[in-house]
Parts: C-alpha cells; structure tokens; sequence
C-alpha cells in the first residue's frame, strides 16, 4: 500500500532542477508532498486533488497523473535550502495516509 | 500562527515501562493523525482521530492505546515497551477529515527505550 518513490536519492548543484516521482498500486485520491529536514517534522508542500485542483506553494509545482496512479514534483532552480527528504503521501480510505519511501535530495553549492 | 504542540519532547524508558505522549492540535482543528519514525525510515501512520472518535487504525500494535478528548488533545499511551519502540512520534493535525486537507507536523517526541 506505501507509495514508491523514485530516485532513491539525488545530488544537485545550486540551480539545478530535479523531477521526484510517485508512484502507488491503489487507486488515489489525491497526493500530498511533504519535505522533512533531518531531526524535524514533516512540512506541508503540496496536495494534489483529482479533477486537477492543487493546494500548495507557489514555487512548488507537481503534477498527478490520476489513470496511471502517479504523481511528480518539479524543483528548479534549486537552493541550499530545498536539501531534506521529500515524501509523497496519500489517503487510501479515510483518515488512513501513507507516507512513500522518500527521496532524499541533496543541493551542494 | 498557532502550531501542534508535542510534550515530552524527549522521553527515556525502560523496557516493559510505560509511557504516555501528547499531542496538542492546531486552534480548531478536529482530526489528529499519529505516526511512528525509526531512524532512516518513513512515518508510518498509527492511528487517527476525527471530532474525538478514532477514525482509522494503521500499524498501531495492540500495546499501544490512544484518545482524544473533548478539548481537541490526543494522548498515545504505550505500555510494555520495547526496545524496537525507538523513534520519532510525531502528531499531526488539520483543519478536517479526509484526503484533500494537508496536515501540520507537531516537532514530535522522541522515545528512547533502553
């Protein structure tokens, strides 16, 4: 039922842009991503509604594939700060949210 | 702007002690998720509330009980711990039930059972 994520994990340069995606067995409702820094909690990015409504930041961008049960998030022009681990998370049934495997993003200078 | 409070922040026992996590959500919200971190892991979801009912149950083992009360504030009480019961819980809380609302992360408490 969890989310597979893909890559694993990625090395950027500042300003260089990376594409994480997500991708479920079940069917989906919607997509959350979320950032989690190390030590810390998870901080809301984006969600992603079928019918094509988001909710999120406006320098975040993501796309959610509903037929193929998958779903993408664009970082460009990558920060020092974006560095963390991204999630993907969906709602099977109700109140039930998985979290995916995770992508851990590095951006160096 | 108001955020999930989580007491303790920090929290050592002893194997087969018990202990009991808080959670305080976000003015107004009326649904409480909880989720369980080990190191180098993602949360796995717990258990969740919706206006004081339990809502769903994930990989919650039975030792583990949790509420939430009329003012809104859950409680996760783990009793027997284990050592492999180590990690990050943390709670989170939104505005409503359901799928389309994002959730806001307390800092979490972290359990350490020796």
């Amino acid at each position: 039922q969890q989310p597979v994520q893909s890559p694993q994990a990625v090395i950027l340069r500042e300003g260089e842009d990376a594409v994480i995606n997500c991708s479920s067995s079940k069917a989906l409702y919607s997509v959350h991503w979320y950032r989690q820094k190390h030590g810390e909690a998870p901080v809301f990015l984006m969600i992603l509604l079928k019918g094509g409504e988001q909710k999120g930041h406006e320098k975040i961008s993501a796309s959610f594939n509903e037929k193929k049960q998958q779903s993408s998030l664009y970082l460009t022009a990558s920060q020092l700060s974006y560095s963390g681990t991204y999630f993907c998370g969906t709602a099977i049934t109700g109140n039930q949210f998985y979290f995916g495997t995770g992508t851990s993003l590095t951006v160096i200078p | 702007a108001a955020g999930v409070i989580q007491s303790p922040r920090h929290l050592i026992k002893e194997k087969r002690e018990t202990a009991t996590l808080k959670c305080y959500p976000i003015p107004r919200h009326d649904t409480v998720y909880w989720y369980q971190q080990g190191p180098g892991q993602d949360p796995q979801f717990l258990i969740s509330f919706y206006e004081k009912m339990q809502s769903d149950k994930g990989s919650i083992p039975d030792r583990f009980s949790a509420q939430q009360f009329s003012d809104y504030h859950s409680e996760l009480n783990m009793s027997s711990l284990e050592l492999g019961d180590s990690a990050l819980y943390f709670c989170a809380s939104s505005l409503k039930a359901g799928v389309n609302h994002e959730q806001f992360f307390g800092p979490g408490t972290r359990l350490t059972v020796l």
